[in-house]
């Protein structure tokens, strides 16, 4: 079975501070790809980050960055000097080549507190 | 500007009126989505299509029909909707290559009453 974990429902953090968002899957394919997506208030999903599985060297887009485990399973986003923007849903997904699905987690609500 | 349109943004009907939500994407991808979102249980996929007349169900297709006639167009279709169909709904699309990412229209609030 294909499925993403998000065993954070709800997270906060302050801000400037550093935030670690985690997520888990299962797969049993060595070829795939790993989405962060961003769900502000307005609904819009906003694409944050991507990775793909078969390069060891973690995704960054400038505050976001990624830590992936590819043995673990495990895919977290990391938001560094967190802003009052930042506050939104986030949803993990991953993607094979095989299925060519997106796989999504059930999101982690992240607030941000001035 | 590259887009996925969906219409209506908002929708009240009541139970059991033939409704369609629209999609459609200006990016030529070959895949486009539905997806539902309710609290607590992110996106279900409802179906999806790789090309034109190639359509298959999700994780809960039950309750609704979509066609791919064109390629920029990804109808959904509730025939006789019921109250626990209330959700939001996502269309997407993307590009065949699973290294690309979806591209999601801007959501449809639909209520059944």
């Amino acid at each position: 079975a294909q499925t993403v974990t998000q065993s954070q429902p709800e997270m906060s953090v302050q801000e400037a501070e550093t935030v670690t968002l985690s997520c888990t899957y299962d797969t049993s394919e060595s070829d795939y790809y790993l989405f962060w997506y961003k769900q502000p208030p307005s609904r819009q999903m906003i694409l944050v980050i991507r990775q793909e599985a078969y390069k060891q060297q973690n995704a960054t887009e400038n505050r976001f960055s990624v830590n992936f485990q590819k043995a673990a399973k495990s895919f977290s986003l990391k938001i560094s000097d967190s802003q009052l923007g930042d506050a939104a849903m986030y949803f993990c997904a991953y993607r094979t080549p095989t299925r060519n699905q997106f796989y999504f987690g059930t999101g982690t609500s992240l607030t941000v507190i001035p | 500007e590259a887009q996925v349109t969906q219409n209506p943004r908002y929708l009240i009907t009541v139970t059991g009126k033939k409704l369609t939500v629209t999609c459609s994407q200006n990016m030529n991808h070959e895949y486009m989505s539905w997806y539902r979102q309710d609290p607590g249980l992110g996106l279900r996929q409802i179906y999806y299509s790789m090309n034109v007349e190639v359509t298959d169900k999700g994780d809960v297709p039950e309750g609704y029909k979509v066609s791919r006639k064109e390629k920029r167009n990804f109808p959904l279709i509730l025939e006789s909707p019921s109250p626990n169909q209330t959700s939001l709904y996502f269309c997407a699309s993307s590009f065949y290559a699973a290294n690309t990412e979806a591209f999601f229209g801007q959501g449809t609030r639909l209520t059944v009453v």
